[in-house]
């Protein structure tokens, strides 16, 4: 597609379910990043792929958080037994290259709320 | 640790005035910084690019100066428009990776009022 696009825009969970986050990056894009962004607040980086390859993880807040990249392309962000503190919009973005110098594009984000 | 700031918080201009963002960051080892815009349920919007080799990158109104050694940052927005109210994020490269994880100060709220 033209862009990264994310899914569900939307989702209300139960304190202790689990829940999925979907991004379809853009067709060839080789690098993919997760953001987490609570209200009033800037993004912050949870995690990054090359490819398939989950080379840092060293933003997920803890080992509730989960995510996959099994072809290269699709990705899901995973959050187990989830809490009121998990609510914030997800960021999904996605780069043609590896290397820094080229920007990225983001796409509209998931919105998560836990009552 | 990265932190970026961003200051003001907020601004509420009138039409047509000439206006100034500022970001500062705290380790000047970057290798690039981002201007990006973000509308209300929107995702962000890229709207400038500054290697760390550059001092500065120009699109239309829109004006984004760099000093790598004072971690200093700047975006000058001229002939503001109401269509330009959102909030601006700056965001650096962290130093010593090759993919560019960002750091995100907290925004600047703009509202251009008629």
């Amino acid at each position: 597609g033209a862009g990264v696009s994310q899914s569900p825009r939307y989702k209300v969970a139960k304190r202790g379910q689990d829940v999925a986050l979907r991004c379809d990056p853009i067709s060839g894009h080789v690098s993919l990043f997760w953001y987490q962004q609570a209200l009033g607040q800037g993004p912050e980086f949870l995690t990054y792929f090359q490819n398939e390859a989950q080379l840092d993880k060293s933003g997920l807040p803890s080992d509730r958080f989960f995510a996959e990249r099994p072809e290269g392309s699709v990705s899901t962000l995973k959050i187990q037994r989830t809490q009121q503190e998990d609510s914030a919009v997800y960021l999904c973005a996605s780069s043609l290259a590896r290397l820094q110098a080229y920007g990225y594009t983001f796409g509209s984000g998931t919105r998560l709320t836990v009552v | 640790k990265q932190e970026v700031t961003q200051i003001p918080a907020a601004l509420s201009v009138p039409e047509g005035e000439n206006l100034v963002l500022n970001c500062s960051f705290t380790d000047s080892a970057i290798y690039n910084l981002q201007w990006f815009r973000q509308d209300p349920g929107k995702g962000l919007t890229s709207l400038l690019l500054i290697q760390s080799s550059q001092r500065e990158q120009t699109s239309g109104r829109l004006n984004a100066s760099l000093d790598k050694s004072s971690g200093r940052s700047t975006l000058y927005i001229a002939a503001s428009q109401p269509g330009d109210s959102a909030t601006y994020l700056c965001a650096v490269s962290v130093g010593g990776t090759s993919y560019g994880k960002l750091t995100f100060g907290q925004g600047t709220i703009l509202t251009v009022h008629p």
